[in-house]
């Protein structure tokens, strides 16, 4: 498998814009998290999904995010407007269980590092 | 609720010396914990983790970590520090609960 997949790696954007981040789980993973990282705050989790559904999203920041999962193979976390306090590293985590069995733990993405000026 | 804290965040050592990363975690269940490693613009890759059993865990790159309940605790050595090494280290517990993750601790090799 070729990992968790994320993208773009990359995203500048204008305040007020609206942002796609996508992700592409492991096949085979129950469970979907979204992660944000920040120097101030570390490690965040803002939503994770079972089986394709919203478990629990209370980390998400304000109503200006949301996130889907439409079937197992493809996750997207979109930000409507974007203000320049979403700058950060997103990172999309995938695994088995919620205790993270198996080999590999939570298997994290490459992330998508966003920029909003 | 649940959290961890790594007390060190930044830790400078020499090419070959032995190394110890703290870690502290609050958890009201049984914990499960985790360290991972992130190189520079790279995600997050598991070392290690404990779920149950021995305390003593071996993990990947020659890193273990001891799981002590009495002292809630969960530090990573490696018994002698290569210059690839130099990254940042997450503690995580969960279990319940997804993971939660330490603010890390950065580790800087010197020759």
């Amino acid at each position: 498998d070729a990992g968790v997949i994320q993208s773009p790696r990359h995203e500048v954007t204008e305040m007020g814009q609206e942002v796609t981040l996508r992700c592409k789980p492991i096949s085979g993973h129950d469970y979907l998290f979204w992660y944000r990282q920040t120097m101030m705050r570390g490690l965040e989790l803002l939503i994770y999904f079972n089986n394709n559904v919203p478990i629990d999203d209370s980390g998400m920041p304000e109503d200006r995010f949301s996130a889907k999962m439409p079937n197992a193979s493809f996750s997207t976390l979109k930000i409507q407007p974007s203000e320049p306090r979403d700058s950060a590293v997103y990172f999309c985590a995938s695994s088995l269980t919620l205790k993270g069995a198996g080999n590999y733990g939570y298997t994290f993405g490459s992330g998508t590092r966003l920029t909003v000026v | 609720a649940q959290s961890v804290t790594q007390p060190d965040i930044h830790i400078t050592v020499s090419e070959g010396a032995s190394l110890e990363l703290r870690c502290n975690y609050s958890y009201g269940a049984t914990p499960y914990l985790f360290w991972y490693v992130q190189s520079p613009g790279q995600g997050l890759q598991l070392l290690l983790k404990y779920f149950s059993g021995d305390t003593l865990v071996q993990g990947i790159k020659g890193f273990e970590a001891e799981f002590k309940r009495s002292q809630s605790s969960f530090n990573l050595r490696k018994p002698s520090v290569h210059w690839s090494d130099a990254a940042e280290y997450f503690c995580a517990v969960g279990g319940n609960t997804p993971l939660v993750f330490g603010k890390g601790t950065r580790l800087s090799v010197i020759a």
